[in-house]
């Protein structure tokens, strides 16, 4: 079992529709958690940041977290063309060293 | 803030040849760089970790002979490919974090180098 799942997609939705991003993970011990949003050819840039459980919003992007369950959400509102990329999860914690675990990406296309 | 830049951002070398990629921290201090190798849709594989004035960390199955990897100072780290066979290209990404050992932080990553080998 990988320490973390995450759906490949692709999934394709219409403009200004709702996305909704998940990962599921393994280790009780991951207590930071961080959504990267790559383009093709490109670096991951960092879009989300959110220590232990609960909600953090930025813009249109909602990320949720529930420990409980060991499942953590990405939101998109009203999605755009230019959201269309990929989007990875990561974690990371005292796993006897805070290593940063990666997602394997979920693809992700908005069509106008 | 939180710029990280690589260079070359593309490279085409022949077979046996080596490459240098630079990964800079433009804004703040990186105790910490880490250098992933990432195939076409797939996500990204850590390759190793550096602490400035300290040797890699190479994860399972890299090799460090072949991939050896300088952190010198707080704002620049570079990967050499030695060597360098077909089986090598891939897209190469580095990202740096600043880090200590008693926490984590985020990383931010560079843009990437494509490394096409002949």
């Amino acid at each position: 079992q990988k320490e973390v799942e995450q759906d490949p997609g692709p999934l394709s939705v219409p403009e200004g529709a709702i996305v909704s991003l998940n990962c599921t993970y393994s280790n009780s011990a991951f207590q930071y958690f961080m959504w990267y949003r790559q383009y093709s050819r490109k670096g991951p840039e960092l879009l989300m940041y959110t220590y232990s459980s609960g909600n953090k919003e930025d813009g249109r992007f909602t990320a949720q977290v529930d420990k409980s369950s060991k499942y953590i959400s990405l939101f998109i509102r009203d999605s755009q063309p230019s959201d269309s990329a990929t989007y990875l999860c990561a974690m990371s914690g005292n796993t006897g060293g805070f290593k940063t675990i990666f997602g394997a990406g979920t693809r992700l296309f908005v069509k106008a | 803030g939180a710029v990280v830049s690589q260079h070359p951002s593309w490279v085409i070398c022949k077979s046996g040849t080596s490459v240098k990629i630079e990964c800079r921290s433009l804004d703040f201090q990186a105790t910490t760089m880490f250098w992933y190798r990432q195939f076409p849709k797939q996500s990204l594989m850590l390759m190793a970790t550096s602490n400035e004035g300290s040797k890699a960390t190479y994860e399972q199955g890299v090799e460090k002979d072949k991939f050896l990897i300088n952190h010198a100072s707080l704002t620049l780290s570079t990967l050499t490919v030695t060597s360098a066979h077909p089986e090598d290209s891939s897209f190469y990404i580095c990202s740096a974090s600043s880090s200590g050992t008693s926490r984590t932080d985020t990383q931010y990553f560079g843009p990437g180098t494509r490394l096409t080998v002949l």
